[in-house]
């Protein structure tokens, strides 16, 4: 079946450094993919989605590439900052269904 | 422009009751997803409601229901509860029920089950 699977955390950055969560998925026919981010004490937001190959999401400095030959979203940032923290979920929707599967989310912890 | 709204916050419970949660889609929007996210874990997807009918269901127990109501917002009930249904459970919002159309998040509510 359809399936998420993210880079355990917590990972834990100083202020300004790189920032890569991996995420892979599996899926029949062509998935959309997203990035959620979720902040302590609320719900989900959208970060940044890429409905077909190739496409590049980007949103506050954030970037992910939809990667079909290694089915891959992962995120990137090239300067994270304290209010980064938060834990991120990667996702996918496949045509013919309307339900999101989330991965099991990756807490971010940014260090001044 | 309000967002998803959901009530109550946060509701403590006993085991073998039911509860009943509320949620109001964005403005426009027409279709209501439900998920249950437990301490830790990625949401996982309850059910979807468009048009007043439960169009798509995940994998949970029949002691999960929900309702659509002719102004879109929904209600998620569940009966005999269990010490395992406590977790936050989030309801989305998006138009048209499309899969790739981007689903808003409400900010959860909390039960506890005692």
């Amino acid at each position: 079946g359809n399936s998420v699977t993210q880079m355990e955390g917590p990972v834990t950055l100083s202020e300004e450094a790189f920032l890569t969560i991996n995420c892979t998925y599996t899926a029949t026919g062509y998935p959309s993919l997203f990035w959620y981010v979720q902040y302590p004490g609320e719900g989900l937001q959208l970060l940044l989605k890429a409905t077909k190959a190739d496409d590049k999401g980007s949103n506050k400095g954030f970037e992910a590439t939809y990667r079909k030959e290694t089915t891959s979203f992962h995120l990137e940032k090239g300067s994270v900052q304290v209010s980064d923290s938060a834990v991120y979920f990667c996702a996918l929707s496949t045509s013919g269904t309307y339900k999101y599967i989330f991965g099991t989310g990756t807490r971010l912890k940014v260090l001044a | 422009d309000a967002g998803v709204t959901q009530s109550p916050t946060h509701l403590i419970k006993t085991r073998g009751q039911q509860v009943t949660l509320r949620c109001s889609p964005k403005s426009g929007h027409d279709t209501v997803s439900w998920y249950q996210q437990a301490l830790g874990q990625g949401p996982q997807f309850i059910f979807q409601y468009y048009e007043e009918e439960e169009r798509q269901r995940g994998n949970f127990p029949d002691r999960f229901s929900g309702h659509q109501f002719p102004n879109y917002s929904s209600e998620l009930n569940v009966n005999a509860l269990l010490l395992g249904d406590s977790a936050l459970y989030l309801c989305a919002s998006s138009a048209g029920g499309y899969s790739y159309n981007e689903q808003f998040f409400g900010p959860g509510t909390r039960l506890t089950v005692l």
